[in-house]
């Protein structure tokens, strides 16, 4: 069975220094994977996602995420915080038909 | 651009009433889901639809029912409402692997 295991529910980071949410899965195969990202009140928007075409994937707003299967990480990475980036953020994975989510971490950005 | 709508936004019911969410997508989806957000939990998947007149259940089906009679609407009822069911719940859809479209979520709450 696969699942993803995100570590930090919550993460502060300064505003201006670097971003790096942290996500583990479990997959006997090759897994599709993504980062979502949730705003207040308001729905799952799709940073990224990959599907074995690269193992660096490039999302929106600035953030990447490397896949590095000798570590089963995705970890999510932007260099440069910004104030807008406060939200929760998930990772993903494709489990046949279904799509389970991690936990959540929830980003918080100091001045 | 609709994409995907949720109605009702809000709704507080007592305990032992019943319900219906209505999820409504005009992107010609096969895949749609049907998701309860609780703090500390993530997402759960309560029961999803690979197509048109099928339905499955997720990870936390009991207490819930779906009926998928039209390509583009998907209902998720519940028939006994319970204090345990007080959740926001979203509803996704999709192309078969690909990433899930979501709405903007419904509150609900049972007293």
């Amino acid at each position: 069975a696969q699942s993803v295991t995100q570590l930090g529910s919550h993460v502060s980071v300064s505003e201006g220094a670097l971003v790096l949410l942290r996500c583990n899965y479990s997959s006997s195969v090759p897994p599709y994977l993504f980062w979502y990202v949730q705003y207040p009140n308001q729905g799952l928007q799709l940073l990224l996602k990959y599907t074995s075409a690269a193992t660096l994937v490039k999302g929106i707003n600035g953030f990447e995420a490397e896949f590095k299967k000798s570590e089963t990480s995705f970890h999510l990475t932007k260099p440069s915080a910004h104030m807008s980036d406060a939200a929760e953020y998930f990772c993903a994975v494709r489990l046949d038909d279904k799509i389970i989510f991690g936990k959540g971490t929830r980003l918080h950005i100091l001045p | 651009n609709a994409g995907v709508t949720q109605t009702p936004k809000f709704r507080v019911l007592k305990t032992g009433q019943s319900m219906t969410l209505l999820c409504a997508q005009d992107m010609n989806h096969e895949y749609m889901y049907w998701y309860r957000q609780d703090p500390g939990m993530g997402l759960r998947l309560i029961h999803y639809s690979v197509g048109e007149g099928t339905t499955a259940k997720g990870e936390v089906p009991d207490g819930y029912n779906v009926s998928r009679l039209k390509k583009q609407n998907f209902l998720l009822g519940l028939e006994s409402a319970a204090p345990s069911q007080t959740s926001v719940y979203f509803c996704a859809s999709s192309y078969s692997t690909q990433p899930q479209h979501f709405g903007d979520g419904t509150r609900l709450s049972i007293l």
